[in-house]
């Protein structure tokens, strides 16, 4: 059973505009979340990690919240622009000594002029 | 710079053949990772390591082996390449803490495109 879900699967949005992407998990214990941004044909880079109840973090015109007790993230981004075209992850970590981590399928987001 | 680089980029492979996808870690890391991704899932955990001459398994190891002989270098082997293990194979390495927080995020390789025919 997946134990990350994101939503949507897919967006289209106009170069400028806003739009927020979901996450929500089952993973226990959670011990942090965090967004990772994939180009295509590229490898995953980290945008912002959240580790306690209601975080709030922020990194230039990505900010995302998390809800430890509804088991929800949001990544919002603001005035989109064309490079941010790419599929965007979540990933939530146990903690555990093995460190695993469980990744969501992702969010893949087109931006067009 | 925090540098993870994956050999070949992408490759073809035959079944029943043997395939060996190389990872090379410039970040003096100690835990590497081997992850495959899917298309419409998420990266699934095949093998990693958290020293030099030792591997563990991930969440998928079966048809696959792990190679560490160095800190730097992280090895994946098919060893009987099959249709179903087409995918994109991705190399991470990150720090840990023993309190078990990650305490960075992973770093991960460009990637290396498996087709399996």
């Amino acid at each position: 059973k997946t134990q990350v879900e994101q939503s949507p699967q897919s967006l289209v949005v106009r170069q400028g505009e806003n739009c927020v992407l979901q996450c929500n998990y089952s993973v226990t214990p959670d011990n942090h979340l965090r967004w990772f941004k994939q180009d295509t044909g590229k490898g995953l880079v980290s945008l912002t990690v959240l580790v306690h109840e209601n975080d709030k973090t922020s990194n230039g015109r990505y900010s995302a919240t998390l809800d430890k007790d509804a088991k929800h993230s949001t990544l919002h981004i603001t005035a989109t622009l064309l490079d941010d075209t790419a599929t965007y992850i979540c990933v939530v970590g146990r903690g555990s000594a093995l460190g695993r981590l469980h990744f969501g399928a992702g969010t893949q987001l087109i931006v067009i002029p | 710079e925090a540098a993870v680089t994956q050999s070949p980029r992408s490759k073809v492979a035959v079944t029943g053949g043997k395939v060996t996808l190389s990872c090379h870690q410039t970040n003096n890391h100690d835990y590497m990772y081997w992850y495959r991704q899917d298309t419409g899932h998420g990266l699934r955990l095949i093998h990693y390591s958290y020293v030099a001459d030792s591997t563990e398994k991930g969440d998928i190891p079966d048809g696959y082996k792990a190679s560490r002989p160095s800190q730097e270098n992280f090895s994946l082997i098919l060893e009987l390449a099959s249709l179903s293990q087409t995918a994109v194979y991705f190399c991470a390495s990150s720090d840990w803490d023993w309190g078990g927080a990650m305490k960075d995020t992973q770093y991960f390789g460009p990637g290396t495109r498996l087709l399996v025919l």
